[in-house]
């Protein structure tokens, strides 16, 4: 069964500075990774998604890596802003179905 | 274009009581999937579907039956709400299953 795990739990960075969010997996065997932002009382938001051939994807201040034989990924915040300030999950998707398994998210506080 | 709606926002049961949660997508979307976020437990997969007329079960399926009738539409249903079935549902869907998932803005359920 596929295991997913983010640490921290919680970071707190003041603005402008850069972060890196870690997120780990048990089963290589996966399809994709996704990184998702969640605001409190709201839906998840997709950031990225690297897919499992891929190494890394960017969006702006953001980029996603990925290392399968390691079960890592890690997205790395460029020049923080308070508008970062949510929790951010990372989703492994398996190779059967395209199920996603969840992390407990990191909730992340950007102080001004 | 809506993206991933979810009706109703928030519903209080009495245990024993059924409901209905509806998600709807007009993205032309083949998967679509219903999830339950809990403290502590992350969000998990209570049931998914690969295409109209199909359902399949995720990693929490007990106590929930689901229907996809029309493409669009993926309706979870409660037969006898459970205190343990408090918790914020939120419904997803993709194009294929290693596309990016988007989320609905969740319906927040109270079984008391």
């Amino acid at each position: 069964k596929q295991e997913v795990t983010q640490i921290p739990a919680a970071l707190s960075v003041p603005e402008g500075e850069n972060l890196v969010l870690n997120c780990s997996f048990t089963d290589s065997a996966i399809y994709n990774l996704q990184w998702f932002r969640q605001d409190p009382g709201k839906g998840l938001t997709s950031l990225l998604l690297i897919q499992s051939s891929q190494r890394e994807q960017t969006s702006g201040r953001l980029n996603a890596s990925l290392d399968k034989s390691s079960g890592r990924s890690t997205l790395y915040i460029a020049a923080s802003q308070p508008g970062d300030s949510a929790t951010y999950l990372c989703a492994v998707a398996d190779t059967n179905a395209g199920k996603s398994t969840f992390g407990d998210g990191t909730t992340l506080t950007v102080k001004p | 274009n809506a993206g991933v709606t979810q009706t109703p926002k928030f519903r209080v049961l009495k245990t024993g009581q059924s409901m209905t949660l509806l998600c709807a997508q007009d993205m032309n979307h083949e998967y679509m999937y219903w999830y339950r976020q809990d403290p502590g437990m992350g969000l998990r997969l209570i049931h998914y579907s690969v295409g109209e007329g199909t359902t399949a079960k995720g990693e929490v399926p007990d106590g929930y039956n689901v229907s996809r009738l029309k493409k669009q539409n993926f309706l979870l249903g409660l037969e006898s709400a459970a205190p343990s079935q408090t918790s914020v549902y939120f419904c997803a869907s993709s194009y294929r299953r290693d596309e990016t998932q988007y989320f609905g803005p969740g319906t927040r359920l109270l079984v008391l």
